[in-house]
This record gives structure tokens, C-alpha cells and sequence, in this order.
């Protein structure tokens, strides 16, 4: 059974940049982690996706404020949101894929992050 | 990017009852990819049912999915106290970008 942990600040101010670390309990062949964020109260909204083979995908919405990364060593992707303002106030979710599926079968629970002058 | 609308907003049921949850697609969604999640208050979704009509590990088959092209349903049967939660559909297909559904939030009435 996988298992999937967030971390990363609770409060950022506005125009800071946002880093956030999912580590994963493995990372296995065929596999992506994705980021989906979640307002209070709303929607969810997938932000972005690393495969295994270092294969990224972003939301064409908020593309050129993010980036995606892995480190397999570590069993860690790292996600960073730039430019960060009110609106960007959210459950921020780490959950796991893989390869020709696209749905996401395990989650982290997930941290809040505030942003806030 | 395809855009799912979920209605109702909000369902009221009793538990016994059963209840349909549908999720509308802009375009018709490639080869069946489908999926509904489960949410309860201060946890993360969890995977109900993926390529339209397929359960997840676990899912009890009081959970069931249908549809095709444009419209997808989810269908609630003998609600438990268990059941009441939030639910997002999602399309899962292998093209750049995935979405979710707005939402249904399943309430006892």
C-alpha cells in the first residue's frame, strides 16, 4: 500500500513562490505523481504530473507559474507555484497515477496552504 | 480542455434511498475514461469507480457508474450514514491535462 505525505509551508505571502514536497513510500516503474489543489469549499483542480521517466505535465491555466520535479533517491516530487496570490489559497494534494490510467488511486491528506499578507 | 458539470449541486436523501449523481462532459470523452471520487470533510478523495464502470479496490457494488460520449452517472444504492460526502467526477484520459467536476454533495434529508 503506497503512501503519499505533503509538507511545506502553511503561510505564504503574496508574490512569494510556493514549495511543496510529496514523498512518496516508493517509486515505481510506470508511476506519476500528480498535484491537485483544492479552495475551501470548492473544486478540485489538477495543477500538475511527473511520470517515472521524468515525463511532465502542467494545467495549461497556471503552466508558466509552475514547476514539477523528482528525486527517485529520495522518493520525493517537489512542486513550486510562483507568483503566489489570494486566490491561490488551498488544500494543496499529492496522489498517485500511472502510466495510461490518469486517474489517482492514493492521496496524501493533503496541506494547507495560506496565503496571506 | 474538456469541462464536466455535475448536477444536482446538492442531493438530499434519506439512508435506505437511492440516489443518481450525474456528471455532463463538453466533448465526449476518449475511450470511456471516467472516474468518481469521494470526499468526506477534512479528508482527501478517494477512487470510487475509473473507466466509466469499474470499481476500485474495495468499493462496495452499491457503487455503480454508467454512461458514455458525454453523459456519466453515478449511481448511490441503499444509502449508509457512511455515504454522505462530496462527489467529483473526473475525466482520466491520457491527453495533457486531466479535470474534475465540480462536485455533488450527497446530504441526509
Amino acid at each position: 500500500q503506497i503512501t503519499l505525505k505533503e509538507s511545506g509551508p502553511t503561510l505564504v505571502k503574496p508574490t512569494q513562490t510556493l514549495t511543496l514536497t510529496c514523498t512518496v513510500s516508493e517509486f515505481s516503474v510506470r508511476m506519476g505523481v500528480g498535484w491537485i489543489r483544492q479552495p475551501p469549499g470548492k473544486a478540485l483542480e489538477w495543477l500538475a504530473l511527473v511520470y517515472w521517466d521524468d515525463d511532465k505535465r502542467y494545467s495549461p491555466l497556471l503552466k508558466r507559474r509552475l514547476a514539477i520535479t523528482k528525486d527517485t533517491t529520495k522518493n520525493q516530487v517537489v512542486l513550486t507555484m510562483t507568483d503566489m496570490d489570494l486566490m491561490d489559497t488551498a488544500t494543496y494534494y499529492c496522489a498517485r497515477t500511472k502510466v495510461g490510467l490518469g486517474y489517482f488511486d492514493s492521496w496524501g491528506q493533503g496541506i494547507l496552504a495560506t496565503v496571506s499578507s | 480542455e474538456i469541462v464536466l458539470t455535475q448536477s444536482p449541486d446538492t442531493l438530499s436523501l434519506s439512508p435506505g434511498e437511492s440516489g443518481t449523481l450525474s456528471c455532463r462532459a463538453s466533448q465526449s470523452v476518449r475511450a470511456d475514461y471516467l472516474a468518481w471520487y469521494q470526499q468526506k470533510p477534512g479528508q482527501p478523495p478517494r477512487l470510487l469507480i475509473y473507466g466509466v464502470s469499474r470499481r476500485a479496490t474495495g468499493i462496495p457494488d452499491r457503487f455503480s457508474g454508467s454512461g458514455s460520449g458525454t453523459d456519466f452517472t453515478l449511481t448511490i444504492s441503499r444509502l449508509e450514514p457512511d455515504d454522505f460526502a462530496v462527489y467529483f467526477c473526473q475525466h482520466h484520459d491520457t491527453s495533457p491535462t486531466w479535470t474534475f467536476g465540480q462536485g455533488t454533495k450527497v446530504e441526509i434529508k
